[in-house]
């Protein structure tokens, strides 16, 4: 299994831009999560989703859209970049149940916006 | 709301001494305590977690110990070696399996 997989790994976008994260998992999970890590802060939840044609808003969502077509994707979408966004970004995966409660992270991806 | 805490911010430890990190929470129904570590320009990575049945776990040189009554849990890490230094985030999951972050934990082990 190749777990959670993130594109792109680094992207610099201008101000008003728009752009697409994409996030795949093959383990056949429920739960998907998307964070923004600013630099020396914490997780922050921006859209998660517990199945496929379902998500909700978490902590910071203004900004950010998101989909859930499929149980493996879970794109992010910014549609008018500015740099209160510049960020380290985050998909997480999750099973459901007493047995299958932990978060795999993909590697991230580190979005700057000039 | 649902909050965590976790203490302290930084932690610097000679190495082969131990780490202690803590972290409470406020959602009684919390059942489930994973920890990860954050290496740089890296996601975060479980470690260990224990569950609310559960009062210690131990994987070779990490524990974790749970006190639900005062709803506390740590991560204590023995021997503590260069490889160690890392962000490490504690968590609690609770109602409708939602998981809330602690803020996170900057460890230095100083060779």
């Amino acid at each position: 299994n190749a777990g959670v997989t993130q594109t792109p790994k680094f992207r610099i976008l201008k101000i008003g831009q728009s752009m697409t994260l994409q996030c795949t998992q093959d383990m056949n999970h429920n739960y998907m999560y998307w964070y923004r890590q600013d630099p020396g802060m914490g997780l922050k939840l921006i859209y998660y989703s517990v199945g496929a044609g379902i998500t909700d808003k978490g902590e910071v969502p203004n900004g950010y859209n998101v989909s859930r077509s499929t149980t493996e994707d879970f794109p992010l979408r910014l549609e008018l970049a500015a740099p209160s966004q510049t960020s380290v970004y985050f998909c997480a995966s999750q099973g459901a149940g007493w047995d299958t409660d932990t978060q795999y992270f993909g590697p991230g991806t580190r979005l700057t916006v000039l | 709301g649902e909050n965590v805490e976790q203490h302290p911010s930084t932690l610097s430890v000679q190495e082969g001494d131990s780490a202690v990190i803590k972290c409470t929470y406020s959602d009684s129904a919390s059942n489930y305590f994973p920890w990860y570590k954050q290496e740089l320009g890296k996601g975060p990575q479980l470690i260990i977690d224990i569950r609310s049945n559960v009062g210690e776990k131990k994987d070779q040189r990490i524990a974790v110990t749970l006190n639900k009554t005062a709803k506390h849990f740590s991560l204590h890490i023995t021997e503590t070696q260069p490889e160690d230094s890392a962000v490490y985030f504690c968590a609690e999951v609770g109602s409708y399996d939602k998981v809330i972050f602690g803020p996170g934990t900057s460890l230095s082990v100083i060779p």
